[in-house]
């Protein structure tokens, strides 16, 4: 089954400890992005990457670091969290950019930083 | 700066009439633009696009209109149903010889079917 999965999909931890979101997708697809979602806001993307090893930054990308090592994987990193970063993230992929290819979602992973 | 406007929080529309979703954008180098619907507690899905080269595009009862001279779109749902009660997402993409590949989201309009 084709198919965006997140990991975790729930976490609450606490300001300044380190976490990984792990996104990992079975389509073989290029682009892979992550977003947030937050009350009054809609989505804002914050990284986004065109291929392996090819990141680059969205609407609100501070706090935030990303990897593509791998083209199936795209883990979204928060080297210190602070609360403001409490938020439910979205990751996505499609087979090219987003000219013309729609993304498919994962179920998403609330985040509480206290 | 909002570039991609959904000034409509919600939406009630009763079973079988007609729901408008309405977008307005601002930056000038968006060509493309989709719609995704989102349910609660799972991930939005594609529903709808329509390239800047066009002024409507249809899917079943989904049709997206465009206006570029005025910067707008609007998502029709014709005939509306309970099950399309969600929360959908305007978006816009800028052309690839921008050198961009990124996506903005409009804010969502709750769309409330009534039966």
């Amino acid at each position: 089954e084709a198919q965006v999965t997140q990991n975790p999909r729930y976490l609450i931890t606490v300001t300044g400890k380190k976490l990984t979101v792990t996104c990992s997708q079975n389509m073989n697809h290029e682009y892979m992005s992550w977003y947030r979602q937050d009350p009054g806001l809609g989505l804002r993307q914050i990284y986004y990457s065109m291929n392996v090893e090819v990141t680059d930054k969205g609407d609100v990308p501070e706090g935030y670091k990303v990897s593509r090592k791998e083209k199936r994987n795209f883990p979204l990193i928060l080297e210190s969290p602070s609360p403001n970063q409490t938020s439910l993230y979205f990751c996505a992929s499609s087979l090219w950019g987003p000219q013309g290819y729609e993304q498919y979602f994962g179920p998403g992973t609330r985040l509480t930083v206290t | 700066d909002q570039q991609v406007k959904q000034n409509s929080p919600s939406l009630s529309v009763q079973e079988g009439r007609i729901s408008i979703l309405n977008c307005d954008y601002t930056n000038s180098m968006f060509d493309y633009f989709l719609w995704y619907k989102k349910y609660p507690a799972e991930g939005p899905t594609f529903l709808i696009s329509i390239s800047s080269i066009k002024d409507k595009n249809e899917d079943g009862r989904f049709t997206v209109f465009l206006n570029k001279s005025a910067k707008h779109l609007s998502l029709h749902i014709v005939p509306s149903q309970p099950g399309d009660s969600a929360v959908y997402f305007c978006a816009a993409s800028a052309s690839e010889g921008a050198g961009s590949y990124q996506l903005t989201f409009g804010k969502g309009t709750k769309l409330s079917v009534i039966p």
